[in-house]
């Protein structure tokens, strides 16, 4: 079975300052990965995905994450944060059965805060 | 174009009781996924429905059921309800363009369900 960690619980950043999020994930095949960013009360918005191809993926909002097979992870970066940012991030790793996408395994998510 | 739509918003219940609640995908989308999350914690997997059948299912026991239209909308019924059950239920939609593409599973707004 899959599983996602997210090593930070909680990050603070200072506005405009760069921003790496952690995600590692364990899955026995080739994987295909998820950032999505919920705002309080909010349903989640996808960020960026990973299906194949070129190793680093550009997302919405600036957001930008890279695979890196060897040390299972694909973390989310962003260069310059905006106070707007602020929210919880979940990483995300699917399974394929050839039937569609199957159910996604989350992690418990990074809660970003933005200081002035 | 519409994304995916779930009512009610918000459900207040008692220790026992029945829920339904429902989703509508987003359009041209025929797969819909619910997931279950409990405070502070990442969405978990309890099921999705494709061709109006249960096609995976997560770690969730037979409380947990749910139904698809031919329309595509979706409902998901809770029996028994445990004070355990509070959480944001969010319905996801997807539209495998053939059986054998990776797709994207887009959400929407959640129904917050408190159990007193």
């Amino acid at each position: 079975a899959q599983s996602v960690t997210q090593p930070d619980i909680h990050i603070t950043v200072s506005e405009g300052a760069s921003l790496e999020l952690r995600c590692n994930y364990s899955y026995g095949a080739t994987p295909y990965l998820f950032w999505y960013v919920q705002s309080p009360g909010q349903g989640l918005q996808l960020l960026l995905k990973y299906f194949s191809g070129d190793t680093l993926v550009q997302g919405i909002k600036g957001f930008e994450a890279e695979f890196k097979r060897s040390q299972s992870s694909f973390n989310l970066r962003k260069p310059s944060v905006h106070w707007s940012d602020a929210a919880e991030y979940f990483c995300a790793v699917g399974a394929y059965s050839g039937g569609g996408a199957d159910g996604l395994t989350f992690g418990k998510g990074t809660h970003l805060i933005i200081q002035p | 174009d519409a994304g995916v739509t779930q009512s009610p918003t918000h459900l207040i219940k008692t220790r026992g009781q029945q829920v339904t609640l429902r989703c509508s995908p987003k359009s041209g989308h025929d797969t819909v996924s619910w997931y279950q999350q409990a405070l502070g914690q990442g969405p978990q997997f309890i099921f999705q429905y494709y061709e109006e059948e249960e096609r995976q299912r997560g770690n969730f026991p037979d409380r947990f059921s749910g139904h698809q239209f031919p329309n595509y909308s979706s409902e998901l019924n809770v029996n028994a309800l445990l004070l355990g059950d509070s959480a944001l239920y969010l319905c996801a939609s997807s539209n495998p363009q053939t059986r054998y593409t990776r797709d994207t599973q887009y959400f929407g707004p959640g129904t917050r369900l408190t159990v007193l």
